[in-house]
């Protein structure tokens, strides 16, 4: 059975750099029939999605937050990354990592981690 | 991109009861459309992968049907543990990208 879990720091000032961490455990990263993707969902708001990164290190974003983001992947330790730099107050939400099997759906979803931006 | 509407925004219900939620997008989506339940806390579920593909483990009172740019999903008799937000989600074959509608919440 897989399993992703988000990690990283749950409260950030406006300004600093959000990272997070998705470890994957019960199946490889390194599956070419998948993607492993970042949404975000603030407090009582619909999901969001942030980016999308291939083994390879291919990435794709949503254009809304393209130029902030950075997504990574490391084969080694089975994660990937997120990076969104310049955080405001609307940054705050539940972030999520997920696996996307394309027309398959996004099939396994981390539990999530409440990030939230405040001075 | 693609915009997702999805109605209604609220249905309350009971036990029992058979419900279908619809899904509009706003161009023709071309198979790349699942369903989500979410409970309060928690991540979502996939239901329903390209419209009709019942995800493993999904009871089978999920279903899912349409094409084009209408798809619906039904619950044939709610269960209690099936009162949650659900959502629709396109995903863009290419470039790679994700579109969700506003969801629908199931009430009791």
């Amino acid at each position: 059975q897989l399993h992703l879990q988000e990690s990283g720091p749950g409260l950030l000032k406006p300004s600093e750099t959000l990272s997070l961490t998705c470890t994957v455990s019960g199946g490889s990263i390194n599956d070419n029939n998948y993607y492993w993707a970042w949404f975000r969902q603030p407090p009582g708001k619909v999901l969001e999605w942030i980016g999308i990164i291939f083994y390879t290190g291919t990435t794709y974003y949503s254009p809304s937050l393209e130029s902030r983001v950075t997504l990574s992947v490391d084969s080694s330790k089975n994660q990937f990354s997120l990076r969104l730099t310049s955080v405001t107050a609307a940054d705050t939400a539940k972030y999520f990592c997920a696996r996307d099997a394309s027309r398959g759906g996004t099939d396994y979803w981390g539990p999530g981690t409440l990030v939230t931006v405040s001075s | 991109e693609i915009v997702l509407t999805q109605s209604p925004a609220t249905v309350s219900l009971s036990p029992g009861d058979r419900v279908t939620l619809s899904c509009r997008a706003s161009e023709s989506h071309s198979y790349f459309l699942a369903w989500y339940q979410q409970k309060p806390g928690q991540a979502p579920r996939l239901l329903i992968s390209d419209a009709s593909n019942r995800a493993a483990g999904v009871p089978a009172r999920f279903s899912g049907s349409g094409s084009g740019t209408d798809v619906t999903l039904t619950i044939s008799s709610l269960e209690p543990e099936d009162f949650a937000v659900y959502y629709c989600q396109h995903r863009n074959n290419w470039p790679p990208g994700f579109t969700f509608g506003p969801g629908t919440r199931v009430d009791i």
